[in-house]
């Protein structure tokens, strides 16, 4: 039973351009969220994260919102660079005794084009 | 500042031998978890150790067993391999048990069984 799901096993866009990556939870004891990006031989490296009492979130080009209701997040990158190409993995963490651990969705694959 | 370092990078062995994959925090970083990742998916909780104790444990047979040292150095065991466990293991270190200061993850260690 996959509790974060990344329906989309890839994405193309073109440089400049927005990407909008998502990502739905089906677990309501989820309360922390983060995205991580992955290249090729390295690990995870975290991007940006959003708490549950907030909606949205930005640093710099990335913009993270969560749909509580939803139980629905979405990274938004803008403008899309040829650097940013990698895996993106969306994550959630539990509140109190089970925020040690994280859930991570499948993966999303961004490729951004010249 | 080193990053935390995961030794060795890739190990190739056959089914039913044992393996030991090695794990340095980032100092000052007193808690260490373990990760799966099989090829296709995200990342799969295993362990996680603060204090050189078990603060958490995945859904993995018994044959995974895993240890922190008094230097916060962390060792993952796995006994009578599977071609199953054929995965890139992620080792990620944080200051404490709490997600919310984030993780850092390692590049990992590609395991593969034969």
């Amino acid at each position: 039973d996959q509790q974060v799901k990344q329906n989309s096993p890839s994405l193309s866009v073109q440089e400049g351009r927005i990407s909008i990556l998502n990502c739905d939870y089906t677990n309501s004891m989820f309360d922390y969220f983060l995205w991580y990006k992955k290249y090729p031989a390295e690990g995870p490296t975290f991007l940006i994260s959003i708490s549950s009492i907030k909606d949205k979130n930005e640093d710099g080009r990335f913009t993270v919102f969560l749909n509580k209701s939803a139980k629905h997040l979405s990274l938004h990158i803008v403008p899309s660079q040829p650097g940013d190409s990698a895996v993106y993995f969306c994550a959630a963490s539990g509140s109190g005794g089970s925020n040690y651990k994280l859930t991570f969705g499948k993966g999303t694959l961004l490729t951004v084009n010249p | 500042d080193a990053g935390v370092t995961q030794s060795p990078t890739h190990l190739i062995k056959t089914r039913g031998q044992h393996v030991t994959l090695r794990c340095s925090p980032i100092s000052g970083h007193k808690s260490v978890s373990w990760y799966q990742q099989v090829l296709g998916q995200g990342p799969q909780f295993i362990f996680q150790y603060y204090e050189k104790e078990e603060r958490g444990r995945g859904n993995f047979p018994d044959r995974f067993s895993a240890r922190q040292f008094p230097n916060y150095s962390s060792e993952l065991n796995v006994n009578a391999l599977l071609l199953g466990d054929s995965a890139l293991y992620l080792c990620a270190s944080s200051l404490t048990t709490d997600l919310n200061y984030g993780y850092t993850f390692g590049s990992g260690t590609r395991l593969t069984v034969v």
